[in-house]
């Protein structure tokens, strides 16, 4: 059963800690997106990624927040240093690309910066 | 102006009637729609894709779409209270420096009441 698995599924760290989130995309996907949603903002696309290259990390706070793909098996996402208004679910989702894109999202990392 | 626009409700309908969930975008490239289920807790789930204007069924779930008033929607007939989550609205971009990025709305909250 393919799927897209993310670790860790919760984290509570203090502010100023630094977080790293990772995920694996299912197998072949070229695709990789990294999601933060809260209650008041909704699903925010932070950062997506097509074989590997970043394409759009516009929605990311790039003094504190990283996105990478050290391979095709593997997607990061850093936090440093976290703060609190960083608490939120964050999903990794992967597809296939192109028109017909139908992206699968994994559990979520559910983080709380106190 | 938002990309990707819904109403958040929440919309509450009996057992048995009809809901609809509607959504507007701002990018007239775009080329693919999606509808996707979040239950409370859980990570969002596709239930409908569309690509071509018209109407789209599958079971008890109807989409349509309409590209000229950039206009999506997703009709649930004889709602049942498991349908009771939030809906997602998802529109991918297919031009440009944005090919492929999947931006979502802020949901919509559907409560199906016995």
């Amino acid at each position: 059963d393919a799927r897209v698995t993310q670790t860790p599924r919760d984290k509570v760290t203090e502010m100023g800690q630094e977080v790293t989130m990772r995920c694996q995309p299912i197998l072949g996907h070229n695709t990789v997106f990294w999601y933060r949603q809260t209650m008041m903002q909704g699903l925010e696309l932070l950062a997506y990624f097509r074989n590997r290259a970043p394409l759009d990390d516009s929605g990311m706070p790039k003094d504190r927040f990283s996105a990478e793909m050290p391979d095709a098996t593997l997607a990061t996402l850093k936090i440093q240093p976290s703060e609190p208004r960083d608490s939120a679910v964050y999903f990794c989702a992967s597809g296939f690309g192109g028109l017909g894109n139908t992206i699968y999202f994994g559990e979520g990392s559910w983080l709380t910066v106190v | 102006q938002k990309e990707v626009e819904q109403n958040s409700g929440p919309l509450s309908v009996p057992e048995g009637a009809i809901a609809s969930l509607n959504c507007t975008y701002s990018d007239r490239g775009s080329q693919s729609f999606f509808w996707y289920r979040q239950y409370s807790g859980k990570s969002p789930e596709l239930i409908m894709s569309i690509y071509s204007n018209g109407d789209k069924e599958d079971g008890r779930f109807t989409a349509q779409l309409n590209k000229a008033s950039q206009y999506v929607s997703l009709l649930i007939r004889d709602s049942q209270p498991s349908d009771s989550a939030t809906y997602l609205c998802a529109v991918l971009n297919a031009g440009g420096t944005s090919y492929g990025k999947l931006t979502f709305g802020q949901g919509t909250i559907l409560t199906v009441h016995p």
